[in-house]
């Protein structure tokens, strides 16, 4: 079975500064895949970000990074100069890369930038 | 703009009574998936089908049930309405990875992507 681990409070960013969410997750699969999604208001999943299990770099997609820690089984988004419309939910989800590609969805980050 | 979509956006039903969601996929995309998010938590998986045929279920009762056509859209059936099935229902749309072709792994061009979801309030 896979968990995702999403702990952190609600947060309030100042825009154009970065923030940085956490996400531990647990899994015996070797060979699994993490992503973060964004939900704003409206409801629609939006992808942000892909990290593979053997992938040797940290995954970076515009503003958005991860900071991938395999021992530690932690995968952590950094949005950099934080903007108005980066407000919403953020997910944090994994999959195994073999069998179906079902999503395990942590509980959610809650961010809010203020100007 | 995800390429995948879902309708209706919005419906109320009755308890008792049964519902039908329906989704496009993306281009391309033999994979649908679809979860159920209760107000403040993550979305739950439900079931994914993959060419026609279910691939996988979360567990929900019979009363969920489902469907995929040969143009890959799908529909989610829920009978038997209760409130607690009040919740967005999201598709997902995506390659089976299992079935990627030899050399091919997931990335962030082949990944999973949503729709705007169904939000469904049963009273």
């Amino acid at each position: 079975a896979q968990k995702i681990t999403q702990t952190q409070p609600g947060m309030f960013v100042q825009e154009k500064e970065a923030v940085t969410l956490d996400c531990t997750y647990d899994t015996s699969d070797p060979s699994y895949g993490l992503f973060w999604y964004k939900q704003p208001s409206s409801g629609e999943m939006i992808f942000l970000i892909y990290q593979g299990s053997y992938d040797q770099q940290n995954a970076t997609e515009g503003r958005y990074s991860l900071n991938f820690q395999k021992a530690r089984k932690s995968a952590n988004l950094v949005i950099s100069a934080s903007q108005l419309g980066d407000s919403a939910m953020y997910f944090c989800a994994m999959s195994s890369l073999r069998g179906n590609n079902r999503l395990a969805f942590g509980k959610g980050n809650q961010v809010v930038v203020i100007p | 703009e995800t390429g995948v979509t879902q309708s209706p956006t919005h419906l109320i039903k009755t308890r008792g009574q049964q519902v039908t969601l329906r989704c496009s996929s993306q281009s391309g995309h033999n994979t649908v998936s679809w979860y159920q998010q209760a107000l403040g938590q993550g979305p739950q998986f439900i079931f994914q089908y993959y060419r026609e045929e279910e691939n996988g279920r979360g567990n929900f009762p019979p009363r969920f049930s489902g469907l995929q056509f040969p143009n890959y859209s799908s529909e989610l059936n829920v009978n038997a309405l209760e409130l607690d099935d009040s919740a967005l229902y999201l598709c997902a749309s995506s390659l089976s990875w299992g079935r990627l072709v030899d050399g091919q792994t997931p990335n962030s061009g082949n990944t999973i992507y949503f729709g705007e979801g169904s939000w469904l309030t049963v009273v």
